[in-house]
């Protein structure tokens, strides 16, 4: 059974904090992606990576950084987190293919932060 | 990449009635995918429909995709309490990126 597993479901973290969001999957995928998703805003995309090392930004970069220094890990770093960043974070993964060749997304279970 | 939007935003039906939620999008794509996400959780895939495809099947699902309007729609039948979740599609052209909108959320009432 295809896994991404995000390393917590829950997480509280304080205003200035660094904090750390993992994610892991077994499905060798090249493609990495971390999304938020807030109440009446839907899934925004926040950076992606198409390969370990490579890394792009997505529509909200600001206040995150990633590293993807193993093809199946791709940390979500929140580098001060303030209020505005409690969100539920979704982290997803798949084969690479664009176009005719785009295939399915797998999707972690969600980690809900909030930052107090 | 685009988004697409889906429509309605939220829809209430009764157990065993069809549910129909659309999905508009603005430039040509290669395909469009649905996905289903239950409340707190990770999306899953349900399906996906090529630009040369018309309509497609899977179990309960019946997915139609009208590229001269540049839309798609989701057909559950015969809809179970279980299918109380979001839905959202994704439509997909030459990139990696997947962007997806706000999502219809469907209440199918026991």
């Amino acid at each position: 059974d295809v896994k991404v597993t995000q390393s917590s479901r829950y997480l509280v973290k304080r205003t200035g904090e660094k904090v750390f969001l993992e994610c892991v999957q077994d499905m060798d995928h090249e493609n990495m992606f971390w999304y938020r998703q807030d109440p009446g805003l839907g899934l925004r995309l926040i950076y992606f990576s198409y390969d370990v090392k490579m890394k792009e930004k997505g529509d909200i970069p600001e206040g995150y950084s990633v590293s993807r220094e193993k093809k199946e890990r791709f940390s979500l770093i929140l580098e001060s987190a303030s209020t505005n960043q409690t969100s539920m974070y979704l982290c997803a993964s798949r084969s690479p293919g664009t176009g005719w060749r785009a295939t399915e997304a797998f999707f972690g279970q969600g980690t809900r932060l909030t930052v107090v | 990449s685009q988004q697409g939007e889906e429509d309605p935003q939220a829809l209430s039906i009764q157990e065993g009635e069809n549910a129909t939620m659309n999905c508009s999008y603005k430039t040509s794509i290669n395909n469009l995918q649905w996905y289903r996400q239950n409340s707190g959780r990770g999306l899953v895939h349900l399906i996906l429909i090529r630009s040369n495809e018309r309509e497609k099947h899977s179990g309960r699902l019946r997915v139609t995709l009208d590229t001269s309007k540049k839309s798609s729609s989701l057909l559950i039948t015969a809809s179970r309490a279980a299918d109380t979740a979001s839905y959202f599609c994704a439509p997909t052209s030459g990139t990696y990126k997947y962007i997806f909108g706000t999502g219809t959320r469907l209440k199918v009432l026991a």
